[in-house]
C-alpha cells in the first residue's frame, strides 16, 4: 500500500507566481490534512478536507490560499502570487476516518522556495 | 485553543545515554496525544500515541511515553539511544476533527 504522495518534493516560484502543491492520500483514506513548517517552527495545521468538502479552514491565510480535494484526483493547495514568506514546507497527511483515535499518516513534503 | 510546548529544542547525547524530552500541552476536551519522529531527509512518523488507558505507552524502536494528567505532560523516553535516533521529534496533540497541534520540535543529536 503505496503511503501518502506530495509532489513536487521541491517548488521554486518567484515572487508574484502561484505555486500548487499536491498531496495524494493512502488508498482508502478520504481525510487530507495540509500542515506548513516554517523554519525553526513546528507544523501548524492549515486546513482538513474530505473529499468535495473543505471541513475546516481555520489555518489558513484568509488571502491567496486555498485548498480543494475533488471527488477524482489529488488534493491541491495552492497559493497564488506568492511571497518571500510562503517560503516552507508543506506537508500533507491522510487518514481513514475522523476522530482522535485515527492517526494520520504523512507525506514526505513539498519544499516552496519564493526566491 | 489548544498548544505544545517541548521544552528542549536541541538535546546532545552519547551513543547508550538514556533520553527524555519534555512534552506540555494544554487542551479543555478528551486528550489524544501523539510523538512523531522526522528521521533527516525523510517524512514524520509516529512513534506511539495515547488515547485512553494505561498511561505509560510502549512504541516503536524501544521509545515509551508516560502521559500525566495532572501534570498535563506527555513525556517521551528511551532508555538507551543509538546513534540511529538523531532526528527531530514532535510532540503533538489532537483536537476537534483530528488537526493536530503540534510542539516546535526537539532535534536530537547522538554522537556515537
Amino acid at each position: 500500500n503505496a503511503g501518502v504522495m506530495q509532489n513536487p518534493r521541491h517548488l521554486v516560484r518567484r515572487r508574484g507566481q502561484e505555486a500548487r502543491l499536491r498531496c495524494s492520500p493512502m488508498k482508502g483514506h478520504s481525510h487530507v490534512y495540509w500542515y506548513r513548517q516554517l523554519p525553526e517552527e513546528g507544523l501548524k495545521f492549515m486546513v482538513y478536507l474530505q473529499k468535495e468538502n473543505i471541513i475546516d479552514e481555520s489555518g489558513m491565510p484568509k488571502e491567496r490560499f486555498s485548498a480543494e480535494f475533488p471527488k477524482e484526483g489529488p488534493s491541491i493547495l495552492r497559493i497564488q502570487q506568492v511571497v518571500r514568506g510562503d517560503s516552507a514546507a508543506y506537508f500533507c497527511a491522510s487518514s481513514p476516518g475522523t476522530g482522535g483515535s485515527y492517526e494520520q499518516y504523512f507525506g514526505p513534503g513539498t519544499r516552496l522556495t519564493v526566491t | 485553543a489548544q498548544s505544545v510546548s517541548q521544552h528542549n529544542h536541541h538535546v546532545i547525547l552519547s551513543e547508550a545515554a538514556s533520553l527524555e524530552l519534555g512534552c506540555n500541552y494544554s487542551y479543555g476536551g478528551t486528550v489524544n496525544l501523539f510523538w512523531y519522529v522526522q528521521y533527516p531527509g525523510q517524512h514524520l512518523q509516529l512513534l506511539l500515541k495515547y488515547f485512553s488507558g494505561d498511561p505509560l505507552v510502549k512504541g516503536i524502536k524501544g521509545f515509551e511515553a508516560e502521559f500525566i494528567k495532572s501534570k498535563f505532560s506527555f513525556n517521551l523516553r528511551k532508555p538507551s539511544v543509538q546513534w540511529s535516533d538523531t532526528a527531530e521529534y514532535f510532540c503533538a496533540v489532537a483536537g476537534g476533527y483530528s488537526t493536530l497541534t503540534f510542539g516546535k520540535g526537539t532535534m536530537l543529536l547522538v554522537s556515537p
